[in-house]
Order: structure tokens, then C-alpha cells, then sequence
């Protein structure tokens, strides 16, 4: 089982908009609305963002949005966030009832 | 709100076990899936696996002849052992929860693991 492909970094400016992808396969983001987000700024727990493709957990502001096509899922936030800055991992729930992640990107806010 | 708390040795010699406790505050043990994590220098995350309170389990495929979790219900806790640790076993490891076994609603603030001689 390979981890899913994250690019290593994205960057943006306060007020714009980005986008993370995630890519997989069919064996797991391709085969289940199951693909969830999380973000980690250094130290901290890990937080979850979005779970099944495109919910947000309570309290999760809605500049955060997920979507999927095909085997690939997407993160985007917008009206980008000093506070934004962190890394985010993709995950998605794989066959043989196992979880697999995104190498994780780094999110800069310039 | 819950919070999980990873705890145990920061060094371990090849060849030993690896044990890390979990402790569940806010929250009780006996709901929800209980999951262990890693991230090894340079790498992504790595999932080991869960187990619900009930007992039952599900290890990554890659690591489940060297991987057992258990939960101790009256202390609030869930532990990972990993036997025959080597170098490749170094990681910031955490412990995360899900009400879904599909996803982690929180996690732990993950604890360094060095395996060293």
C-alpha cells in the first residue's frame, strides 16, 4: 500500500484561495467517499478538517472545503488565514479495512 | 471535549518492544474506535491501526505480525506494543479516536520514539 500523493508545498497570500490535492488510487480514494483532512501546526495535535470528501466537523470554519474526482480528492481553503498556515494530511479509508495517508503538505501563508 | 495524552519510554533498543499508553480524558474509553499513528522522519503519517472497546481490531497488513493493541477499560487507556522494533521504528508516534472507524476526530500531540542501542 503506497501513501497517497500530496504535493509538498502550496503557498498563498492572505484573501486568496488554494487548493491541496491528494491523489490515490482505485483501491482507496477512487473506490470510497471516505477521504478525510487534517491540519497540524507544529507541536499541536493534529485537527480534523473534513471527513467523507466534503463535511466539516463542528466548529471547522466554511473556508475549508473538500471535494473528489476520480481518484483524486482536493483541499480547498479560502480567503486564506495567517492562522492557515500548517501542514494537512489527506487520509482515506482503503480496502482490507485499513486507513492510508498523504505524505502531508506544507501550507505557507506569504 | 476529549483529549488523548501519549505516554511511555523516548528509547528503545532494536530488537525489544515498544510499549505507549494512551490515556482518554473528557471522554469515555468505552465508544469510539482507538487508533494508533506514526511519522517517521521525512515521511508521511503511517496508520497502525485501532481497536474499539469491545476489543476488536484491525492492524495495517504491514506491521500486524509485530503489532498488538489492547484497551484497559478502568483506567481510561488503550496501549500499542510493537515487538522486534528496529531503527526503521524510529517516529513520532499518536493516538487518535474516531466515532467512525473511517476517520480520527482527535488526536494526541504524538510522542517521540527513538530506537537506538
Amino acid at each position: 500500500q503506497s501513501a497517497l500523493t500530496q504535493p509538498a508545498s502550496v503557498s498563498g497570500s492572505p484573501g486568496q484561495s488554494i487548493t491541496i490535492s491528494c491523489t490515490g488510487t482505485n483501491s482507496d480514494v477512487g473506490s470510497y467517499n471516505l477521504v478525510s483532512w487534517y491540519q497540524r501546526h507544529p507541536g499541536k495535535a493534529p485537527k480534523l478538517m473534513i471527513y467523507e470528501v466534503s463535511k466539516r466537523p463542528s466548529g471547522v470554519s466554511n473556508r475549508f472545503s473538500g471535494s473528489k474526482s476520480g481518484n483524486t480528492a482536493s483541499l480547498t481553503i479560502s480567503g486564506l488565514q495567517a492562522e492557515d498556515e500548517a501542514e494537512y494530511y489527506c487520509c482515506s479509508y482503503a480496502v482490507i479495512n485499513t486507513l492510508i495517508f498523504g505524505g502531508g503538505t506544507k501550507l505557507t501563508v506569504l | 471535549q476529549v483529549q488523548l495524552q501519549e505516554s511511555g519510554p523516548g528509547l528503545v533498543k532494536p530488537s525489544e518492544t515498544l510499549s505507549l499508553t494512551c490515556t482518554v480524558t473528557g471522554g469515555s474509553i468505552k465508544s469510539s474506535y482507538w487508533n494508533w499513528m506514526r511519522q517517521s522522519p521525512g515521511k508521511g503519517l503511517e496508520w497502525l491501526g485501532h481497536i474499539h472497546y469491545t476489543g476488536s481490531t484491525e492492524y495495517n497488513p504491514s506491521l500486524k505480525s509485530r503489532v498488538t493493541m489492547s484497551v484497559d477499560t478502568s483506567k481510561n487507556q488503550f496501549s500499542l506494543k510493537m515487538n522486534s522494533v528496529t531503527a526503521a521504528d524510529t517516529a513520532v508516534y499518536y493516538c487518535g479516536s474516531g466515532e467512525s472507524d473511517l476517520w480520527l476526530d482527535h488526536w494526541g500531540q504524538g510522542t517521540l520514539v527513538t530506537v537506538s542501542s
